[in-house]
């Protein structure tokens, strides 16, 4: 069965400062790896993804995300945080089988501080 | 605008109730999937539907139940409402069957039962 863990519930970040937000996975065999943003009161936005390639993905307003196999870790990195990045991220795996939708993590909470 | 549209957007209903949600998957998705957020369970998926065949369940309770219509729409009916059935639902959709490929979200209908 596939998993993921997001081991911070908050991470607060000033503004102007790098962010990352942690994420590892578990999956029997190749994973396809993706980020989504909740803003309050909203759906799910997609973010990235990790399919295949390059380990650096790069993503929607200026986020990127570094896929590290050996550590079966997918951390959301973005060089400089702005407070409207204040928002629930969601990490959430796919095994190569695909059959079962997205597995989420319990997301983490983002707050930039001004 | 993800392209995934749900009715209704929120619903106050009571215990012992049945009710509708409605989904609208991206114009040309074949997949339709059900998820439950609630803040003790998280995200969870519920059902997957393909091209009007159910692909995959998750941890749909025996009181639900869902379709998906030759047009490609989908409904999820929720009977015998309890109390903790209270949370947000989403529906996603995506195209073919590929673990790679995106899953786009709707913006959730709110469901409260008193």
């Amino acid at each position: 069965a596939q998993s993921v863990a997001q081991p911070e519930d908050q991470v607060n970040v000033a503004e102007g400062n790098p962010l990352t937000v942690k994420c590892t996975y578990s999956v029997s065999g190749n994973p396809y790896l993706f980020w989504y943003v909740q803003y309050p009161n909203r759906g799910l936005q997609f973010l990235l993804k990790y399919i295949t390639g390059d380990n650096l993905v790069k993503g929607s307003y200026g986020f990127e995300a570094e896929f590290n196999k050996s550590q079966t870790s997918f951390h959301l990195k973005k060089p400089s945080a702005l407070v409207s990045d204040s928002a629930l991220y969601f990490c959430a795996v796919r095994d190569k089988g695909g059959a079962d939708g997205l597995t989420f993590g319990k997301g983490t909470h983002l707050i930039i501080q001004p | 605008d993800s392209g995934v549209t749900q009715t209704p957007k929120h619903l106050i209903t009571a215990t012992g109730q049945r009710v509708t949600l409605r989904c609208s998957p991206r114009s040309g998705d074949l997949s339709v999937y059900w998820y439950q957020q609630s803040l003790d369970q998280g995200l969870q998926f519920l059902i997957q539907y393909y091209n009007g065949e159910e692909r995959a369940k998750g941890n749909i309770l025996e009181r639900f139940s869902a379709q998906q219509f030759p047009d490609l729409h989908s409904e999820l009916n929720l009977s015998s409402l309890e109390l903790g059935d209270s949370a947000l639902y989403f529906c996603a959709s995506s195209g073919v069957t590929s673990p790679g490929n995106t899953i786009y979200f709707g913006e959730g209908s709110w469901l409260t039962v008193v």
